[in-house]
């Protein structure tokens, strides 16, 4: 089963909007969690590293303000895209590591966004 | 110049066919390595990981180079449920535990 949740799947919302993504360990504490993007045909791209109870680093050219990050919790993060925009549209990944698993990450399902 | 290298294909194979996909890194303090499968809309999936040793899994072989910095997967006897992207992906290590992903090699197995 899952080992990662991430939540919701699939977002379809007008330009400005903001929409916020969870991402859940299941079954493990995960200290750390990352947080990726992939663009049609293309890699998957590290955007940031979440830590439980600091702030997240993030990864050149990502805008902080932009990609809002909350790991509050051992079990969760939370990605918030501000006022998104059509440019915006990716398809974004969450992992997170379980110490105890021989697994380098698990993923979750990932959230496909589509701004209009 | 990219950390991780893939030729994008796509590879187009018959069934039952034996396909080798590479990829070259560029980070020489590189650590761990990885294959990685993804299905189109989907999440990546560990396929296995990659040691300098050697390793195999059923039809996938996985080699490792150090010196020349490249990594091979071969699968052999292709199946229609092999059509996917794999993706090569490394881990420096260096207190990143985050993993660096190529772009892909897409495989298309045809009957």
């Amino acid at each position: 089963g899952a080992v990662v949740s991430q939540h919701p799947s699939r977002v379809i919302c007008k330009s400005g909007t903001s929409v916020k993504i969870e991402c859940r360990s299941l079954d493990f504490q995960a200290t750390t969690m990352f947080w990726y993007r992939q663009f049609p045909k293309q890699s998957l791209m590290l955007m940031a590293t979440s830590n439980e109870g600091s702030k997240a680093t993030y990864e050149q050219g990502v805008e902080k303000d932009k990609f809002l990050i909350n790991h509050a919790s051992l079990t969760l993060s939370t990605l918030t895209v501000t006022s998104a925009h059509p440019e915006d549209s990716s398809f974004y990944i969450c992992s997170a590591r379980d110490q105890s698993s021989n697994q380098p990450q698990h993923f979750g399902d990932g959230t496909r966004l589509s701004i209009l | 110049r990219k950390e991780v290298e893939q030729d994008p294909g796509p590879f187009n194979v018959p069934e039952g066919a034996t396909v080798a996909f590479n990829c070259t890194y560029s980070n020489s303090a590189s650590q761990s390595f990885f294959w990685y499968r993804q299905d189109c809309r989907k999440e990546p999936k560990l396929l296995m990981s990659v040691y300098s040793s050697g390793n195999e899994d059923g039809r996938f072989t996985a080699q490792l180079n150090r010196a020349s910095q490249y990594i091979s997967l071969l699968i052999r006897d292709s199946k229609l449920s092999d059509s996917a992207t794999y993706l090569c992906v490394v881990n420096t290590g260096t207190g990143r535990r985050a993993l660096t992903f190529g772009s892909g090699t897409r495989l298309q197995v045809q009957p």
